[in-house]
């Protein structure tokens, strides 16, 4: 079965850095999107994407998040100056307009 | 602002039981989606519910959509260790854009 894939797995940064992760969605689809889930806590949308903008995007999705799609393959999320708080799984999600795929997940790490 | 509740919120059960997970929301929707997430791991997709009354069945889990009551379950049968794992609702508010909401999640544990 087609996977949505995230790498890296695992990142470690210390506060004020930029992080970029990764995700390569299913290809045929169209919609992509990036969840996080803090530990232990239920999982939270965070932004959208179709035809290389934004759709929408929850509160979460401040002034320090962006998304790009720099090629046919590759969706990433930058965080520009990570704090504390982004310390989270973040999952990335693709739809075939019947539900939505996660991959397997960056976790985040911020020291 | 839109919640989704799921109760209980841990369940510890024995290998052969039966029980019954409860996902109730609060604004309609007639789209539900029931996720399964082992530690550490991402979200697999176990059923989609469309309708009101749909019932959906796979191995020893089975999922029903009340729209009316705002209510879904999931129905485990005959529980097994292998089934042991986080179970999350999730619903999409606005048909068709698929900005889930979840639910804070069920942590299950089969005890063998």
């Amino acid at each position: 079965e087609p996977e949505v894939t995230q790498t890296p797995s695992h990142q470690v940064t210390q506060m004020g850095q930029e992080v970029i992760l990764r995700c390569v969605p299913i290809s045929n689809h169209l919609y992509f999107y990036w969840y996080r889930q803090i530990l232990g806590q239920k999982v939270e949308f965070l932004v959208s994407f179709y035809n290389n903008e934004i759709s929408e995007k929850s509160e979460i999705f401040d002034d320090q998040f962006s998304v790009e799609r720099p090629d046919g393959s590759n969706f990433t999320l930058k965080i520009r100056s990570t704090k504390l708080e982004d310390s989270a799984m973040y999952f990335c999600a693709s739809h075939n307009f019947e539900k939505l795929f996660f991959g397997s997940g960056t976790q985040l790490s911020v020291l | 602002e839109l919640k989704v509740e799921q109760n209980p919120l841990f369940l510890s059960m024995q290998e052969g039981k039966n029980y019954t997970i409860y996902c109730n929301y609060s604004t309609t929707s007639d789209r539900l989606y029931w996720y399964r997430q082992d530690p550490g791991k991402s979200l697999e997709s176990l059923f989609v519910l469309l309708s009101n009354g749909a019932v959906k069945q796979e191995g020893r889990l089975m999922a029903s959509l009340d729209t009316k009551a705002r209510l879904s379950t999931l129905h485990i049968t005959a529980a097994v260790h292998d089934l042991s794992a986080t179970y999350f609702c999730a619903v999409d508010p606005t048909s068709g854009t698929y900005k889930y909401i979840f639910g804070t999640g069920t942590r299950l544990k089969v005890l063998a």
